[in-house]
């Protein structure tokens, strides 16, 4: 069946690094959604990406949507406290939603 | 605009016992997505409701059930609890029915089974 997996499950990066997940699908997905869940919190909607290689920027987050439309990548550019959480990809395909295993992150000040 | 809303926060039951849970979308919205979320593990898919219809469940036994309300609110019920059930139930909504629509979150409910 359909599954999507994401890597690493857990992340710790000193405040400053940069930091990456990685979502990979079995089966081609029509787009990928990434959200993020604070500690005791919700998951909230981070972006969409639709289009075969398509690259969305937010201020230090990049998403990257691959070729395939198979896997997708989340990148942090120099992590502050403020982005410990996980964060969690969402692969349509048809009508159906598949979230990702998660990937926790913990920044180190 | 007021988000989606969830109850109650937090529930106490027993073995045996039957759980309810209440979730209302956001206004306009009309798909309702139940999730569990045991303690460290990603989210389950449990249940999806669009127009009143179930369109979909998870890999969860026939003891998880719902339904969707003619004003696209929720409930789902948790028959015959098990010490494994304890977990938080998320609910989301989108505003159709379609794979690209993005899902907003409710604050959850958190069920502990003893």
């Amino acid at each position: 069946g359909q599954q999507v997996m994401q890597i690493p499950q857990y992340q710790h990066v000193q405040e400053g690094e940069d930091f990456t997940t990685y979502c990979n699908s079995s089966t081609t997905l029509s787009n990928i959604q990434w959200y993020k869940q604070r500690p005791g919190g919700h998951p909230v909607f981070l972006i969409q990406l639709v289009k075969s290689g398509e690259v969305k920027k937010q201020k230090r987050l990049t998403f990257q949507f691959g070729e395939a439309k198979k896997n997708s990548s989340l990148h942090i550019t120099a992590t502050q406290t403020t982005d410990v959480g996980t964060y969690f990809c969402a692969g349509g395909t048809g009508n159906q939603f598949y979230f990702g295993t998660g990937t926790s992150l913990t920044v180190i000040p | 605009e007021a988000g989606v809303t969830q109850s109650p926060t937090h529930l106490i039951k027993t073995r045996g016992q039957q759980a309810t849970l209440r979730c209302s979308p956001i206004s306009g919205h009309t798909s309702v997505y139940w999730y569990q979320q045991a303690l460290g593990l990603g989210l389950q898919f449990l249940l999806w409701y669009d127009e009143g219809e179930e369109r979909n469940r998870g890999n969860f036994p026939p003891r998880f059930s719902g339904r969707q309300f003619p004003n696209y609110s929720s409930e789902l019920n948790v028959n015959a609890l098990e010490l494994e059930d304890s977990a938080l139930y998320l609910c989301a909504s989108s505003p159709g029915a379609g794979s690209t629509d993005t899902q907003y979150f409710g604050p959850g409910t958190r069920l502990t089974v003893l």
